[in-house]
């Protein structure tokens, strides 16, 4: 059983606040880390991948790192709004199984 | 890109009951997936459903419980048999569109929201 832990489980920011949030996976056998925006009621919707070490991806005000090596993403928001309010998940993925391996989440709120 | 939809949105059932739920994608896609997130539960994978061929079903999960169908590249169902309260959970369709190794992005839909009483 592969170990994703995310943290922190929830937060509250106040509108305008920069947060940031920590994805650990297993720090062997990479292939892929996938970030998930998920608003209650509607769909997962996919942030990112990330497949190499040090990579940078960002779309707007989200922004995330990857450290294969360690083990460990970071999901960056600027400038919080209350529409970033939702839950974030990570997923990651070994070369060694055919499946994504989610982590709880990250539930987010911003507050106006 | 893919938008996948599914039906029911949400249900209430009765314990011992079925209820088979549906996934549509907007297009042909590679491999489709079943997950089930139970109360402050991570995602997790119950099958994948593979076109024309049985699903391939993870640990923990049967066919028997969860028999999957998926006739053609765009449209999949998951029934949940003899339903008792623990399989009160939200059940998410999802879609990989190109390639098999998932370095692709996945595509969910809103899920279904099911209560047993």
């Amino acid at each position: 059983i592969l170990n994703v832990e995310q943290s922190p489980q929830s937060l509250h920011v106040q509108e305008g606040d920069s947060t940031n949030f920590t994805c650990s996976f297993p720090s062997s056998n990479f292939y892929a880390l996938h970030w998930y925006r998920w608003e209650t009621a509607k769909s997962p919707e996919a942030l990112f991948v990330m497949t190499l070490n040090g990579d940078e991806k960002k779309k707007g005000r989200i922004s995330a790192t990857l450290n294969t090596k360690e083990g460990y993403s970071y999901l960056y928001i600027k400038g919080s709004q209350p529409e970033d309010s939702a839950t974030y998940l990570c997923a990651f993925f070994p070369g060694s199984a055919r499946q994504l391996t989610f982590g709880s989440g990250t539930q987010l709120t911003v507050l106006p | 890109s893919a938008v996948i939809s599914q039906k029911p949105s949400r249900d209430i059932c009765q314990r011992g009951t079925s209820l088979t739920i549906q996934c549509q994608v907007d297009s042909q896609v590679t491999m489709m997936f079943w997950y089930r997130q139970q109360p402050g539960q991570s995602l997790t994978l119950i099958a994948t459903a593979n076109q024309g061929s049985e699903a391939t079903y993870e640990s923990g999960f049967v066919i028997d419980k969860f028999p999957i169908s998926r006739p053609n590249l765009t449209f999949s169902t998951l029934t949940v048999s003899n339903m008792s309260p623990e399989d009160s959970s939200i059940y998410l369709c999802s879609a990989a569109p190109g390639r098999e190794d998932l370095t692709d992005t996945q595509y969910f839909g809103p899920g279904t929201r099911l209560t047993v009483l």
